[in-house]
């Protein structure tokens, strides 16, 4: 089974700083791995994803994650953050066979302080 | 395209009334999900559908049925709603081919509350 453990359920951080959202997964295979973004009141929208190709991934808004199999992570970053980036954000993982179904985190709330 | 929606935006029941959410996706996806959203839970999946005609339990099944209607529709069903089932619910679709990630596109969820 896989799974995926998101460190920090809150983080803070100041307009114009680093955005660092920590995601670490547990499974048997290689897996894919997907960051979503959900706005107050929203659905998830699909951020970037990780499907064995590029271990740097580049997403929309200036997001980017790094597949990293030694560390069993899947950090996103963003070089400088926006107050529209304050949302909730979501790290998933499956297996890539067949038809198979996306193990979510438990999220982590993004606060951009003015 | 529309992508996935869903109806209700929101509902409020009563203990032991009954209802059914309803979506539908545009985009000729073979797989659907039902999750709900629980604060610090993440998404737990209740039902899905890998394809139509098929139907299978996720992780939180219990009081909860669930219809594939066709391939654009995917129903899910309370029959008795208690308080434990307030929560945003979403649905979701995604379409699976042989190499190819699942990227699952969410509706924009249901708010329902359990008095």
């Amino acid at each position: 089974a896989q799974s995926v453990t998101q460190l920090g359920s809150h983080v803070s951080v100041s307009e114009g700083a680093l955005v660092l959202l920590r995601c670490n997964y547990s499974s048997s295979v290689p897996p894919y791995l997907f960051w979503y973004v959900q706005y107050p009141n929203q659905g998830l929208q699909l951020l970037l994803k990780y499907t064995s190709a590029a271990t740097l991934v580049k997403g929309i808004n200036g997001f980017e994650a790094e597949f990293k199999k030694s560390e069993t992570s899947f950090h996103l970053t963003k070089p400088s953050a926006h107050m529209s980036d304050a949302a909730e954000y979501f790290c998933a993982v499956t297996r890539p066979f067949g038809n198979e179904k996306l193990t979510f985190g438990t999220g982590t709330r993004l606060t951009i302080i003015p | 395209n529309a992508g996935v929606t869903q109806t209700p935006k929101f509902q409020v029941l009563k203990t032991g009334q009954s209802m059914t959410l309803q979506c539908a996706q545009d985009m000729n996806h073979n797989s659907m999900y039902w999750y709900r959203q629980d604060p610090g839970m993440g998404l737990r999946l209740i039902y899905y559908s890998a394809s139509e005609g098929t139907t299978d339990k996720g992780e939180v099944p219990n009081g909860y049925n669930v219809s594939r209607l066709n391939k654009r529709e995917f129903s899910l069903r309370l029959e008795s709603a208690a308080p434990s089932q307030t929560s945003v619910y979403f649905c979701a679709s995604s379409e699976w081919t042989r190499g190819r990630n699942n990227e699952q596109f969410f509706g924009p969820g249901t708010r329902l509350t359990v008095l």
